[in-house]
């Protein structure tokens, strides 16, 4: 079965620097949410999309800018990286209204590691 | 704001034996689901368990099991005749279900158990 996925798997960059992170949900499922995991950390909620539209913000830095495309991918850019960006970064999908019998379906993650 | 709260920060047990994983949430809704997620070394978020608030009765998947407390509001996961595939980061997980127009159904994690299967 068709799973999320995430690209690119592991990304390097310097402080200052500018990272694009992308989503490519499960097929038919409208909704998007992405995930911060820094190292030794639980998940922490970033922002999500249903329909292309921001549902919910969380504790996403101003650097950081997302949104959903017509297809339903998505994409986290980042910019002014710092050394505390460095985290896995999850991307989960839903078919919206859908989550207790469907829950969330997680990519493997993007690793961004800031230098 | 509802939090989830895993109190037991790493465990260690033989391989075969049953452990139990703790797990308190604290929640004004009425209407939620609660996951286990299992993460191993390869950093995959995995789901193993899944529980409506609505179901009294406890869910179960092969050798995982919870036990669902509402009233006192607690979500223990129990792992029966462990292997050494179990050894993960398990993470316990909240998220409202009555979301229909403020669309606040992320999920919320807890802090995470480290379990190590022994051989």
């Amino acid at each position: 079965a068709a799973g999320v996925i995430q690209s690119p798997r592991h990304l390097i960059k310097e402080k200052r620097e500018t990272a694009t992170l992308k989503c490519y949900p499960i097929p038919r499922h409208d909704t998007v949410y992405w995930y911060q995991q820094g190292p030794g950390q639980d998940p922490q909620f970033l922002i999500s999309f249903y329909e292309k539209m921001q549902s919910d913000k969380g504790s996403i830095p101003d650097r950081f800018s997302a949104q959903q495309f017509s297809d339903y991918h998505s994409e986290l850019n980042m910019s002014s990286l710092e050394l505390g960006d460095s985290a896995l970064y999850f991307c989960a999908s839903s078919p919206q209204g859908n989550v207790g019998y469907s829950p969330l379906h997680f990519g493997n993650g993007t690793r961004l590691t800031v230098t | 704001a509802q939090t989830v709260t895993q109190s037991q920060p790493e465990m260690s047990v033989q391989e075969a034996e049953t452990v139990t994983l703790s797990c308190t949430y604290d929640t004004s809704e009425n209407n939620y689901y609660l996951f286990w997620y299992k993460q191993p070394p390869s950093r995959q978020m995995i789901l193993v368990i899944r529980q409506e608030a609505y179901k009294q009765q406890n869910a179960t998947e092969n050798r995982f099991s919870v036990n669902f407390q509402k009233a006192a509001k607690s979500f223990s996961l129990k792992i029966s005749d462990s292997q050494l595939g179990d050894t993960a980061m398990y993470f316990c997980a909240f998220m409202n279900a009555d979301s229909d127009m403020n669309r606040d159904d992320k999920i919320i994690f807890g802090k995470g158990t480290r379990l190590h299967i022994l051989p």
